[in-house]
This record gives C-alpha cells, structure tokens and sequence, in this order.
C-alpha cells in the first residue's frame, strides 16, 4: 500500500533554533501534501496545504513565516518550524493524497514528535 | 470546524462486532464519508470510505443511511488492536481533499 515516511520521528531542540521536518512519499507522486498538528489529548489540526511547485495554502490562524513549508518535487514536503519556542512543541503530522481525484483516501506519515526545551 | 458528530467514547468486547455512529446531517451530495483512526503516538490509518453505497474492505464495512445523514463503521470482530480514536471525516472535495478531524470516538476493546 501507499507509505508516506516522516523524518524525524523525534526531536529536542533549544528555544530559538529552526527545526526542518521532512515528509516523503515513498511509492507514489504526490501532487499534495497536509500538514497537521496535534497537541496532548486533542484532535488533529489542519495547518496548511502543500502543493507541489507552487507556495503553500495556509489555514487560518496559522503562521506562514514561522511554519515554512517547502515542496519541491513529487515525493518531498517540508516544514521548517522557524525560532521555535516552547509552545511549538507539538506531534507533526503529514499526509499525502495517492491522487487518481480527490475523493482518493490520504495516507499519513507516522509524525515528528517535536520538543522545545 | 468538522461537519461530523461522533460519541466520544465507545467500549467492545474483544471477538464482538465493534459498531460506530457517525452524524454528518449537513453532507453535501459531492461530499464523500471517510474514516481513519489513530493508535496512540501514531499518524492516522485510512479505513475505508464511501459516498452513498454501503462499503467493505479487508477492514471494516461501512454502512451509509440512504439520506446520508449518517453512517456507521463496523469492526466484524474487534480485537485488542483495534483499541484507537476513530474519526468520521466528510471531505471537503471541492477544497482540494482537505481533511477536518473532529473529536473523534475513543473506542476500547476489552478483554
């Protein structure tokens, strides 16, 4: 089946450093990638839309100079989370539609969980 | 905000059908029905999805009311491993295939 391969799958960083989180598709191309976020004991949260070749569709209320996203070619999304603090501390998730039309299920990495000390 | 309404959580015996409601009373007629769950620390797992017929995979069965103001996935026979948060998702086709999570429903097989 469809896999879509998160790296890093952990991460502990200073306040203040930037934190790049790499999302791939690794037997499909994926015109689309989602970004997600998930804080303890809540649902997931709908960040922005990546789209291959073209800037990224941020949600609202969501940071667009301090969530960076990146999709360079068919198989790789990335989110840089710049001058992290503590409150960006989270569980990152992405997802990638297998295409064939939008009503295609998507498919999840298995998240970045990102600490901020 | 998620156009779905879900129990929050549910409880099944191991080895017994595991039935979970699901409320999207505002579907529209392009929208489709999607579930996925989530095990804990993990991303999401597709389950299935449907648009009006009912469904069935290797995992579950999918039941759609015909007005398709609700829905209902059934695990035949749950196990441990099922124990997740289970979301019912309508899709927001005309928005690129964008994914809105509710609450979801916390279902716990037990012993």
């Amino acid at each position: 089946g469809a896999v879509v391969s998160q790296h890093p799958s952990w991460v502990i960083c200073k306040s203040g450093t930037s934190v790049k989180i790499e999302c791939r598709s690794l037997d499909f191309q994926a015109t689309t990638m989602f970004w997600y976020r998930q804080f303890p004991k809540q649902s997931l949260m709908l960040m922005a839309t990546s789209n291959e070749g073209s800037k990224a569709t941020y949600e609202q209320g969501v940071e667009k100079d301090k969530f960076l996203i990146n999709h360079a070619s068919l198989t790789l999304s990335t989110l840089t989370v710049t001058s992290a603090h503590p409150e960006d501390s989270s569980f990152y998730i992405c997802s990638a539609n297998t295409g064939g039309g939008f009503n295609q299920p998507q498919h999840f990495g298995d998240g970045t969980r990102l600490s901020i000390l | 905000d998620a156009k779905t309404t879900q129990p929050p959580s549910m409880d099944c015996a191991e080895g017994r059908a595991a039935n979970l409601p699901c409320n999207h009373s505002t579907i529209s007629g392009n929208e489709y029905v999607y579930w996925y769950r989530q095990i804990h620390s993990q991303g999401p797992q597709y389950i299935i999805h449907g648009l009006k017929n009912n469904e069935t995979n290797e995992m579950a069965s999918l039941i759609i009311t015909e007005d398709r103001k609700s829905s209902t996935l059934i695990l035949p026979h749950a196990t441990l491993r099922d124990t997740a948060v289970y979301y019912c998702i309508v899709s927001y086709y005309n928005q690129g295939g964008k994914l809105i999570f509710g609450q979801g429903t916390e279902l716990s097989v037990k012993p």
